[in-house]
């Protein structure tokens, strides 16, 4: 089983700030990295599946980057908007834990108007 | 909508009872995983079925059990219920049989309460 950890547990930003958090996880036997967003009351949607070391995924305003020797991903929000408002959880999965992900605590974001 | 469909949404029970859950992959997906997420804990993993087989164990207890059906859905059986069984229980689903890389489509949850 992976650990990872994230940080910060949660965050308070003003709309329009640009954001960021981390995700570490142990570098050894890595296969990929997802990164979710749960909003309150919905399930968890998935943002980024990442397995290359130095890959960097794009999604609107959103973005990640991945590091897989040193064991780290970064999940970057443009221009924060209210809507942005959820956990974001990461998960890491061992090359031979089929789908077995091992899921972060998440960091809570909100962003107020 | 992620196309994951689980019923039901809502379950109140007593300590010592049995109940099923049940999932609906979408449509096309032959991986199922189910995942539970207690107060103070992250999601779990509990198992994955692809195509009708076990494919990945996480922590299940012994109490719990799953098996995926010939037309693809999903049941999680879980018996003598225990306060601490009390989660958010979550299916989801994909394509193949490789959840560690592909983007895993989470279905809206069971919300289980034993008293």
């Amino acid at each position: 089983i992976l650990n990872v950890e994230q940080s910060p547990q949660s965050l308070h930003v003003q709309e329009g700030d640009s954001t960021n958090f981390t995700c570490s996880f142990p570098s050894s036997n890595f296969y990929a990295l997802h990164w979710y967003r749960w909003e309150t009351a919905k399930s968890p949607e998935a943002l980024f599946v990442m397995t290359l070391n130095g890959d960097e995924k794009k999604k609107g305003r959103i973005s990640a980057t991945l590091n897989t020797k040193e064991g780290y991903s970064y999940l970057y929000i443009k221009g924060s908007q209210p809507e942005d408002s959820a956990t974001y959880l990461c998960a890491p999965g061992g090359g031979t834990s089929y789908g077995k992900l091992t899921f972060g605590q998440g960091t809570i974001l909100t962003v107020h108007p | 909508d992620s196309g994951v469909t689980q019923t039901p949404k809502h379950l109140i029970t007593a300590t010592g009872q049995r109940v099923t859950l049940r999932c609906s992959p979408r449509s096309g997906d032959l991986s199922v995983y189910w995942y539970q997420q207690s107060l103070d804990q992250g999601l779990q993993f509990l198992i994955q079925y692809y195509n009708g087989e076990e494919r990945a164990k996480g922590n299940i207890l012994e109490r719990f059990s799953a098996q995926q059906f010939p037309d693809l859905h999903s049941e999680l059986n879980l018996s003598s219920l225990e306060l601490g069984d009390s989660a958010l229980y979550f299916c989801a689903s994909s394509v193949g049989d490789r959840g560690t890389n592909e983007k895993l489509f989470f279905g809206s949850g069971t919300q289980l309460s034993v008293l």
